[in-house]
């Protein structure tokens, strides 16, 4: 069966440093995939989404970069971090095709001091 | 363009009475539709899906929804809310791409 790691589950960064939030898909290959952020009432925000390696579409410009230096690897950076950024990330996988759900990880709880 | 429409960001019933939770959308295409359920600290995980066919789709946990397409709506209910239905629920839609487009979200508060 499929599965999507993401780590870490929390972490607290202060304005100004880097960082990099790292997902994994097992068990598929190909996938389609996703980051977006919640805020809360504010439903989800696609950041970026690839259909295969090294290819990203950027749905936000701003601070944040997204890489896919392998196929079911999804990696989401910052070079300096805003306190906009702030926020609850979710990395997706789908099939590729309209009709297909994602699946999601568990999130990585952002905040930044 | 395809766009959703979530009425109500919170929605509050007892333990045992009907959930119904509201869902319109827009689409220029036959839509794709969709429920997930969140748990507080925890990704989406998808409740239910209308593609094609019947209009009458069951999902987990005893949810069910109905397309309509003369009012352009995908309702989410259930005939006797448990304490563990407590979540934030969305809905989203599809015109074909793989990029589905969000709704903001209900949160269910169930009392005892």
């Amino acid at each position: 069966s499929q599965t999507i790691h993401q780590w870490p589950a929390t972490l607290v960064q202060p304005v100004g440093s880097p960082l990099s939030l790292e997902c994994t898909v097992e068990g598929t290959s190909n996938p389609n995939l996703y980051w977006y952020r919640q805020a809360a009432g504010r439903g989800l925000q696609l950041l970026f989404y690839s259909v295969g390696i090294g290819q990203i579409s950027s749905e936000v410009p701003q601070n944040l970069s997204a890489s896919r230096p392998q196929d079911r690897q999804f990696i989401l950076s910052s070079k300096k971090l805003l306190l906009s950024d702030s926020g609850f990330y979710l990395c997706a996988w789908s099939v590729s095709g309209g009709n297909q759900p994602q699946h999601f990880g568990d999130g990585t709880r952002l905040s930044i001091l | 363009a395809q766009s959703v429409t979530q009425l109500g960001s919170h929605v509050s019933v007892s333990e045992g009475a009907l959930v119904l939770l509201r869902c319109n959308y827009s689409s220029s295409v036959p839509p794709y539709l969709f429920w997930y359920v969140q748990y507080p600290n925890q990704g989406l995980q998808l409740l239910l899906k209308y593609t094609t066919g019947a209009t009458l789709v069951k999902g987990i946990n005893g949810f069910e929804a109905e397309f309509k397409k003369s009012e352009t709506s995908f309702h989410l209910t259930k005939p006797s809310a448990h304490m563990s239905d407590a979540a934030e629920y969305f809905c989203a839609v599809s015109e074909g791409s793989y990029i589905p487009t969000f709704g903001r979200g209900t949160s269910l508060i169930v009392h005892p």
